[in-house]
């Protein structure tokens, strides 16, 4: 069955730093891997897309790589800020079904 | 700002109580989609529409779930009878494509608790 996995553990970066969040999946071939972030009480907010055949993704201070090879998506926030810290989500789609990781805890440390 | 809507955003119950969630989703968006989400399992797809149609309700467990569009307007997720391991945030999300293409809008949930 499809599986999703991203870092279990949450995620403590220095303030300044650049924070790295990883997505591996297996039995799944999506068309598109999104991003998501959500802050507690809170449903998930968009943050960015890629296609398949797009290697990278950048807007403003995030990057997201797809290595379809790999079965992996990175997400990077540069300069990370305390504001930064959430629960990130990574989705898969393909046709109309979009399913989700269980999310990576980041904490931005002052 | 065009947001999606669901009420109530918490409902505590007794086990055996029927529970109805409803979502309004962003005007024009076409696909709607259902998540639950807890700790242990994260967010998981329940169901889920486009135009109104079910496309995919696989997640759910038949003999008490049920979700519905009865206008563009309104998706209901309807648990009957509920049970404590039905306790979860429920989410509703809108979005304005299809194939995944097109982000997700999702509304603040359903915190429900079957005691």
């Amino acid at each position: 069955s499809q599986k999703i996995e991203q870092n279990s553990e949450a995620l403590n970066i220095q303030e300044g730093k650049t924070a790295t969040l990883t997505c591996n999946y297996t039995n799944y071939s999506p068309a598109y891997l999104q991003w998501y972030r959500q802050d507690p009480g809170r449903g998930p907010v968009f943050l960015l897309l890629i296609r398949e055949n797009e290697k990278e993704k950048r807007k403003e201070r995030l990057k997201v790589t797809f290595d379809t090879t790999l079965k992996q998506s990175l997400f990077h926030i540069t300069a990370s800020q305390p504001a930064d810290s959430a629960t990130y989500l990574c989705a898969l789609a393909r046709d109309d079904k979009i399913i989700f990781g269980k999310g990576t805890r980041l904490h931005i440390l002052p | 700002d065009a947001r999606v809507t669901q009420t109530p955003r918490h409902k505590v119950t007794e086990m055996g109580q029927e529970v109805t969630m409803r979502c309004q989703p962003i005007l024009g968006h076409n696909t709607v989609f259902w998540y639950r989400q807890t700790m242990m399992q994260g967010l998981e797809l329940l169901a889920y529409f486009r135009n109104r149609a079910p496309l995919d309700d696989s997640g759910m467990p038949k003999d008490r779930f049920s979700a519905e569009m009865p206008d563009a307007t309104l998706a209901t997720l309807k648990i009957q009878p509920s049970e404590p391991r039905d306790s979860a945030v429920y989410f509703c999300a809108s979005g304005p494509g299809t194939g995944g293409k097109s982000p997700l809008h999702f509304g603040n949930g359903t915190r429900l608790t079957v005691t």
